[in-house]
């Protein structure tokens, strides 16, 4: 396709609950991003893949958050026992090439709101 | 790690007018630097994109400068429209990077 698509477009969970957020690439995009952006406009990097390898997490929370980009499925973001603080949009961007060197495409962006 | 910083955070133009919004980074092996128009409740979208051997680009009333020497670019907007209220990004990455350095943002208003 030639818009990174992500699902759901909001989600609702209570203090505790798991959160799972899901992207799809552009097609022929080999490198994905996720960034939390919250209220103030932050945009705080989570982690990289090229492909099904992680390329960069130095930004993940690694206690709660975790992430997969598998061969032939959308790539996920899974948040265990949500937190207030992790109230924000989880936005996945793709890009042909690495961050440093080609331009990266945003999806819509999921909207979590724990409870 | 890189740091970028950007300014002002929020800029109030009457239409017509020009706007600029002004970037620095700290990490040298830094060489591309795009930046991005959110409008509320929407995806970041790419509007102009600079590279490290360029100092100028422009793509009609927007251009953006590139000062290596001094690590800071701007963005500049000439003949503002309303339309072009909008929070904007400025990012900078370098080419092993796995990930973009997003500025805070700055919230332009353009009044009629």
């Amino acid at each position: 396709g030639e818009e990174v698509a992500q699902t759901p477009k909001h989600l609702v969970r209570g203090e505790g609950q798991k959160a799972k957020l899901y992207c799809a690439p552009i097609k022929g995009h080999s490198y994905v991003f996720w960034y939390q952006q919250v209220l103030k406009n932050e945009f705080k990097f989570l982690i990289s893949f090229q492909n099904e390898n992680v390329f960069d997490e130095t930004g993940m929370p690694k206690e709660r958050f975790s992430a997969k980009c598998l061969p032939n499925s959308p790539c996920s973001l899974e948040i265990q026992a949500t937190k207030l603080e992790d109230s924000a949009v989880y936005f996945c961007a793709s890009s042909r090439a690495r961050g440093g060197t080609d331009t990266q495409y945003f999806g819509p962006g999921t909207r979590l709101t724990v409870l | 790690g890189e740091n970028v910083e950007q300014h002002p955070s929020t800029l109030s133009v009457q239409e017509g007018d020009s706007a600029v919004i002004k970037c620095t980074y700290s990490d040298s092996a830094s060489n591309y630097f795009p930046w991005y128009k959110q409008e509320l409740g929407k995806r970041p979208q790419l509007i102009i994109d600079i590279r490290s051997n360029v100092g100028e680009k422009k793509d009609q009333r927007i251009a953006v400068t590139l000062n290596k020497t001094a690590k800071h670019f701007s963005l500049h907007i000439t003949e503002t429209q309303p339309e072009d209220s909008a929070v904007y990004f400025c990012a900078a990455s370098g080419a092993n990077a796995g990930k973009s350095t997003f500025g805070d943002g700055t919230t332009l208003t353009v009044k009629p």
